[in-house]
């Protein structure tokens, strides 16, 4: 494997499901980050995890719950989400150095509430 | 409200003419900038970053900045079909944070 990993690939909930995205770098990058990509929206960020410490929260809504055990991995937690939370989920990896991140993205969770 | 503005194309120009992408954004005090290309239906992948003034050139693309006009550029020579795709301009902010533009839909026409 290489690069940053999603999964799944595509998701369809009701408002009353829980459910996890799971998401694993193999850059050996030390923040992990989750965004939201909605149409005709920009791409907004949601999360921040450095050395998994969570650095960042863009006053994402209760119903999404992160959780960064390790550099290399990164959930978000899903529960009693809204039909306007459907979107593409965007997992990122950087090296921070001070000058930028560069930031890796891993393939998205296209994410339907029903 | 850091802002970072594109138009939202499309942008349609013909194979092999040159394609100029413009951002703008509202943060002075921004250090970094960043082009992402996004192919419908993947996620983004970084093309260009360039942190001063002046012109960054690496194959066909080339990045320009002009931070006293705020102002951030794209532009990909002899323009491809495969160059059709969304791209982001990205600015950093603060604490590992970077704004991203709408994008700008480009499509090359063969």
């Amino acid at each position: 494997e290489t690069g940053v990993t999603q999964t799944p690939r595509h998701l369809v909930m009701g408002m009353t499901n829980k459910k996890s995205l799971k998401c694993e770098q193999h850059l050996g990058h030390n923040a992990m980050y989750w965004y939201k990509q909605s149409a005709k929206k920009p791409l907004e960020l949601m999360f921040v995890y450095n050395f998994k410490e969570q650095t960042e929260n863009n006053s994402v809504p209760s119903r999404f719950s992160p959780e960064c055990p390790n550099s290399s991995h990164l959930f978000l937690h899903l529960h009693t989400l809204q039909p306007e939370d459907s979107a593409l989920y965007l997992c990122a990896s950087s090296q921070q150095q001070g000058e930028g991140e560069k930031l890796f993205f891993g393939s998205g969770t296209q994410l339907s509430v029903l | 409200q850091k802002e970072v503005e594109q138009n939202s194309g499309p942008l349609s120009v013909p194979e092999g003419a040159i394609a100029s992408l413009n951002c703008t954004y509202s943060d002075r005090g921004s250090q970094s900038f960043f082009w992402y290309r996004q192919y419908s239906g993947k996620s983004p992948e970084l093309i260009m970053f360039i942190y001063s003034n002046g012109d960054k050139e690496d194959g066909r693309f080339t990045a320009q900045l002009n931070k006293a006009s705020q102002y951030v550029s794209l532009l990909i020579r002899d323009s491809q079909p495969s160059d059709s795709a969304t791209y982001l301009c990205a600015v950093d902010g603060s604490n590992y944070k970077l704004t991203f533009g709408k994008g700008t839909l480009l499509t090359v026409n063969p």
